[in-house]
């Protein structure tokens, strides 16, 4: 069975302070995507991780791919308030099945 | 820029009321694909359309039925709604699923259903 796996579910930090996200997921995929999700609203695409060592970086967010190791981590530095929300990744097992990870619930505190 | 679009955006349904949830793109994507959220669940696919034409299952299919009605549209009808139905349903499309490009998934606002 195909499993995506994020830890942690739910992270609160302090402003200022980093920390990261992993995404685990079963199968092999070539590719890994990147969410946000502010609270009742869409998602919003973050970054498109598509060949194995990638990284990609946005601000204070920093994205990686190994997929040997199925895994990829999303890091954030000196983290501030606008980044809480929830966070996905999305692998592609299969053409057009993008499978979603459980999603991480981010809250920075002031 | 409308990208995709689904309504209603809040619906109250009761137990076996039959509903259709309409999704629209304006992107001129090949593919388009119909998510359920639920709180600690994340998103999961209920049915896919790779391109005009072709509809398939994803993960959760049971008690949904689809209709790709063009490249721009795709359907989402509850034929005998349940209380389990109560969720969160997005729609999303991508260009298709390519070896270019990463085909990134876009979505729509997203769909409140309650089933009383």
């Amino acid at each position: 069975e195909l499993k995506v796996e994020q830890n942690p579910l739910f992270l609160s930090m302090q402003e200022g302070k980093n920390y990261t996200i992993y995404c685990n997921y079963s199968t092999t995929s070539d590719r890994l995507y990147w969410y946000r999700q502010d609270p009742g609203k869409s998602l919003e695409s973050l970054f498109v991780l598509l060949s194995n060592g990638a990284v990609k970086q946005e601000g204070r967010l920093m994205a990686s791919l190994d997929t040997k190791a199925r895994l990829s981590t999303l890091h954030i530095t000196a983290a501030v308030h606008d980044l809480s929300a929830t966070y996905f990744c999305a692998v592609v097992p299969g053409t057009y099945k993008y499978i979603f990870g459980t999603g991480t619930r981010l809250k920075v505190l002031a | 820029n409308a990208g995709v679009t689904q309504t209603p955006k809040f619906q109250v349904l009761k137990t076996g009321q039959s509903m259709t949830l309409q999704c629209a793109q304006d992107m001129n994507h090949n593919s388009m694909y119909w998510y359920r959220q639920d709180p600690g669940m994340g998103l999961r696919l209920i049915y896919y359309s790779a391109s005009e034409g072709t509809t398939d299952k994803g993960e959760v299919p049971n008690g949904y039925n689809v209709s790709r009605l063009n490249k721009r549209e795709f359907s989402l009808r509850l034929e005998s709604a349940a209380p389990s139905q109560t969720s969160v349903y997005f729609c999303a499309s991508s260009e298709s699923f390519g070896q270019e490009g990463g085909n990134t998934i876009y979505f729509g606002e997203g769909s409140w259903l309650t089933v009383v």
